[in-house]
């Protein structure tokens, strides 16, 4: 079975904070993603990642950035957190861009 | 500009009735499309998926199908079970040569499957 773990359920920051979400996936798949999932919007692409150090802007950049040095491990960064962050963040990893997705739990960020 | 809707946000069904959840599309390049469900709490997993060149996919208690000239998907349950509660959403991507093949989601539609 893949296995897609992201690195905190849950996370409490303040305004202006730098935060780290990380998340690690077992299968050798080539593409990550990171969403946000908020209420009546779904789920809405951030930026994926189809190789080690390459990286693509997906829906909604904004506010963010990424980095993935290792196949296994994509990073989502906040450079500087607000309140419009606050929210559930998915990663997600899959061997073909175009075929299943495999999600990680989640992290639920509470931006103060 | 929303490319995959699901028009209903919540669906509320009896045991043992048929559920049928609905999502339309505005892109006629989206070639595959899935449905993933989500307990609260945790990530998506898939539930079941849909080429263009069919109308009809079947496992088990789900059938999803495509009506490509209405640009329409549905996902059928039958029977619904109080298990199935959960937030259903629909998924499209375009995997043509020269696209990147991503997943773009709809908004989601909570399923309540009432004893």
């Amino acid at each position: 079975d893949v296995k897609v773990t992201q690195s905190s359920r849950y996370l409490v920051k303040r305004t202006g904070e730098k935060v780290f979400l990380e998340c690690v996936q077992d299968m050798d798949h080539e593409n990550m993603f990171w969403y946000r999932q908020d209420p009546g919007l779904g789920l809405r692409l951030i930026y994926f990642s189809y190789d080690v150090k390459m990286k693509e802007k997906g829906d909604i950049p904004e506010g963010y950035s990424v980095s993935r040095e290792k196949k296994e491990r994509f990073s989502l960064i906040l450079e500087s957190a607000s309140t419009n962050q606050t929210s559930m963040y998915l990663c997600a990893s899959s061997l073909d861009p175009g075929k299943t997705q495999y999600f990680g739990p989640g992290t639920r960020l509470l931006v103060l | 500009d929303q490319q995959v809707k699901q028009n209903s946000p919540s669906l509320s069904v009896q045991e043992g009735r048929i559920s049928i959840l609905n999502c339309d599309y505005t892109n006629s390049m989206f070639d595959y499309f899935l449905w993933y469900k989500k307990y609260p709490a945790e990530g998506p997993t898939f539930l079941i998926s849909i080429s263009s060149i069919k109308d009809k996919n079947e496992d088990g208690r789900f059938t999803v199908f495509l009506n490509k000239s209405a640009k329409h998907l549905s996902l059928h349950i039958v029977p619904s079970q109080p298990g199935d509660s959960a937030v259903y959403f629909c998924a499209a991507c375009w995997r043509g040569s020269g696209n990147t093949g991503k997943l773009i989601f709809g908004q989601g539609t909570t399923l309540q499957v009432k004893p």
